[in-house]
């Protein structure tokens, strides 16, 4: 069964260090990945996604990641991380279902604090 | 343009009683999809509606229900509520089908059953 693991729940970083979120996936063919940000209070804003094509894939507020098919991964990275950036981070497989259709999975989410 | 509008944003309930969540998409959208979020389980999917037509269903009892209108508005019934009913249901909608396109959510509802 498809499935996603972000292996951090909390992580805490001082601002203007350079933060790396995991995430690893388990699925037989190239997903489609995505990553989302959900600020306290609020639904989940896209950041970045990657269907095909180049592996490292540029998102909004700064933020990449990078599609490693061997180690069934799409890391999130960012260089310079801002207090703003405090929020939950979750990763999110497009798999098919039954009947030819496709849902969402997604990992459990990664917290991210940011020290002054 | 407008974004995803769920109403209400909070909602009590006692246990036992039904409740019904509603779901406004973005213009244009035709795919809602339901999630309910709790801190010890993440994003747990409930359902997509397409074209009015349930398209995916996820590991819910019969108590969750859906359903979506011509106009692409959707609603969520939860039927006999449980205390563990307790949580942020949110709603996503896609232009198409969810897996391949940008989902934009709602900000939520947040349930709360006592």
């Amino acid at each position: 069964a498809q499935s996603v693991t972000q292996p951090d729940i909390h992580i805490t970083v001082s601002e203007g260090a350079s933060l790396e979120l995991r995430c690893n996936y388990s699925y037989g063919a190239t997903p489609y990945l995505f990553w989302y940000v959900q600020s306290p209070g609020q639904g989940l804003q896209l950041l970045l996604k990657y269907f095909s094509g180049d592996t490292l894939v540029q998102g909004i507020k700064g933020f990449e990641a990078e599609f490693k098919r061997s180690q069934s991964s799409f890391n999130l990275r960012k260089p310079s991380v801002h207090w703003s950036d405090a929020a939950e981070y979750f990763c999110a497989v497009g798999a098919p279902t039954a009947g030819n259709n496709r849902k969402l999975i997604w990992g459990l989410g990664t917290s991210l604090a940011v020290n002054p | 343009k407008a974004g995803v509008t769920q109403t209400p944003r909070y909602l009590i309930k006692t246990r036992g009683q039904q409740v019904t969540l509603s779901c406004s998409p973005i213009s244009g959208h035709r795919s809602v999809s339901w999630y309910q979020q709790t801190p010890g389980q993440g994003l747990q999917f409930l359902f997509e509606y397409f074209s009015e037509t349930q398209r995916n269903k996820g590991n819910f009892p019969g108590r969750f229900s859906g359903r979506q209108f011509s106009n692409s508005r959707s609603e969520m019934n939860v039927s006999t509520l449980e205390l563990g009913d307790s949580a942020l249901y949110l709603c996503a909608s896609t232009l198409r089908s969810q897996e391949n396109t940008e989902a934009f959510f709602g900000q939520g509802t947040r349930l709360t059953v006592v």
